[in-house]
């Protein structure tokens, strides 16, 4: 069964950091890009970050350059996202998500995990 | 980046009904269109990408279609099923963007 299943969130203060992981199965997880795509409460979705199937290549949203690092480590079929001086805009739902092809921050999404809450505040 | 507006908001609806979604964007895309549901507390589901190329195991009931700057995604007979939020996406161009969303409710 194709399944992407995401870890790691929680509550965070202002400034502090988090990692998620998204663990992937049932696909040839280094032959597609990888996304992360979050919703604030009651919110639509906003693409965060993206990185190609080799993990040579990363994207990023503008509202999180800077601060947000993603990475894959294929040998474990597992995504991550170091989400550094967090703020409390960043508060939402995080999901990963497959592409469609190997084509990093701009391609559809066909397989999507069932998400992990991040929330920041004191 | 581009900009996409989906129209309308929101509205009510029968089971049954025929219903039309319209995704417009602000630059041409081609064909570069995808067509998301989601349900409360669910993930994101792919409906139809490239504007009207149906995923494997949605139902025949869904189609899009369009190309350039105007999509739209229509449901044929409304199911109960069908209740749900829907986003448009364009991935012609980094960043890719979605729409706002359009609530589909009960009437």
């Amino acid at each position: 069964e194709v399944q992407l299943v995401e870890s790691g969130g929680g509550l965070v203060q202002p400034g502090g950091s988090l990692r998620l992981s998204c663990a992937a199965s049932g696909f040839t997880f280094s032959s597609y890009a990888m996304s992360w795509v979050r919703q604030a409460p009651g919110k639509g979705l906003e693409w965060v970050s993206a990185i190609s199937g080799s993990g040579g290549s990363t994207y990023y949203a503008d509202s999180v350059k800077g601060r947000f690092t993603i990475s894959r480590d294929n040998s474990k079929n597992t995504l991550y996202l170091q989400m550094n001086s967090l703020r409390a805009e960043d508060t939402a739902v995080y999901y990963c998500a497959k592409a469609l092809e190997d084509v990093p921050g701009y391609d559809a999404f066909d397989i999507w995990g069932q998400g992990t809450m991040v929330t920041v505040s004191s | 980046a581009i900009r996409m507006t989906q129209s309308p908001s929101s509205f009510s609806a029968s089971t049954g009904d025929r219903v039309t979604i319209t995704c417009r964007a602000s630059q041409g895309i081609s064909s570069y269109l995808a067509w998301y549901q989601q349900k409360p507390g669910k993930a994101p589901k792919l409906l139809i990408y490239a504007a009207s190329t149906l995923q494997s195991g949605v139902p025949s009931r869904f189609s899009g279609s369009g190309s350039g700057t105007d999509f739209t995604l229509t449901i044929s007979c409304l199911q109960s099923e069908d209740f749900a939020t829907y986003y448009c996406q364009q991935y012609y161009s980094y960043p890719g963007t979605f729409g706002q969303g359009t609530k589909v409710e009960i009437k």
